[in-house]
């Protein structure tokens, strides 16, 4: 079945990193995503990575994906107050289009 | 590039009333989807539409929803005989193909009172 699981709650030092994980059932999941929320706002693409890699670096923003243990990460560096929001991560399953699963969200809180 | 426009962005309507929102996608983009948020949760999958045609409908869209995207351009989604548990943030997205990254409107917030 397809269910996408996270942490509910991460709380951080600004200046810290942050790495916010969560764990997919489906093997046949093509693309992993992850989408920023700040409250009252919609959801905001932040990165994804195809299932064939295992690595995606982009800014501040580092994407690990462990296929086998159907674990994904995402680790923001030097995290500042600004980044304080809930991040879904979401399988999909094709690059031709369809249903994203999204997981509950973990809220990330930065201590000034 | 205007972004995923939705309207209305609030909605408060009595128990029993139809309420029909709108969706309009980026320009370029082929693909349209619709999501429900409640509190505390990720976006559920409700259905999606490849240009004008209606691909997949998830369970959770019950007879008393429907929607529709005439032109393959703007989308509606209409809920009928509300209740209470329809109370939620209804969301559209759109992608283009190949590819699946799928933006997101703000979103319409409906109350059910």
């Amino acid at each position: 079945g397809e269910d996408v699981e996270q942490s509910l709650f991460l709380s951080v030092r600004e200046g810290d990193s942050s790495v916010i994980n969560c764990t997919y059932t489906d093997s046949s999941s093509t693309y992993l995503y992850w989408y920023k929320q700040e409250p009252g706002a919609g959801l905001q693409l932040l990165t994804y990575i195809f299932s064939n890699m295992d690595m995606k670096q982009d800014q501040r923003l580092t994407v690990l994906l462990n296929k086998k243990d159907k674990h994904l990460s995402l680790r923001i560096a030097d995290t500042q107050t600004g980044d304080s929001a809930i991040y879904f991560c979401a399988e999909s399953m094709g690059n031709q289009g369809g249903k994203l699963i999204f997981g509950q969200g973990t809220e990330l809180s930065v201590k000034p | 590039d205007t972004g995923v426009s939705q309207n209305p962005r609030h909605k408060i309507t009595k128990r029993g009333q139809n309420v029909t929102f709108r969706c309009d996608p980026i320009s370029e983009h082929n693909r349209l989807y619709w999501y429900r948020q409640t509190l505390g949760q990720g976006p559920e999958f409700l259905t999606y539409f490849q240009n004008e045609a209606q691909l997949e409908k998830s369970r959770l869209l019950s007879d008393r929803f429907s929607a529709e995207r005439p032109k393959g351009s703007f989308s509606t989604l209409e809920i009928q005989r509300t209740e209470q548990g329809d109370s939620a943030m209804y969301l559209c997205a759109s992608s283009r193909t190949p590819g699946n990254e799928q933006f997101f409107g703000p979103g319409t917030r409906l109350t059910v009172l």
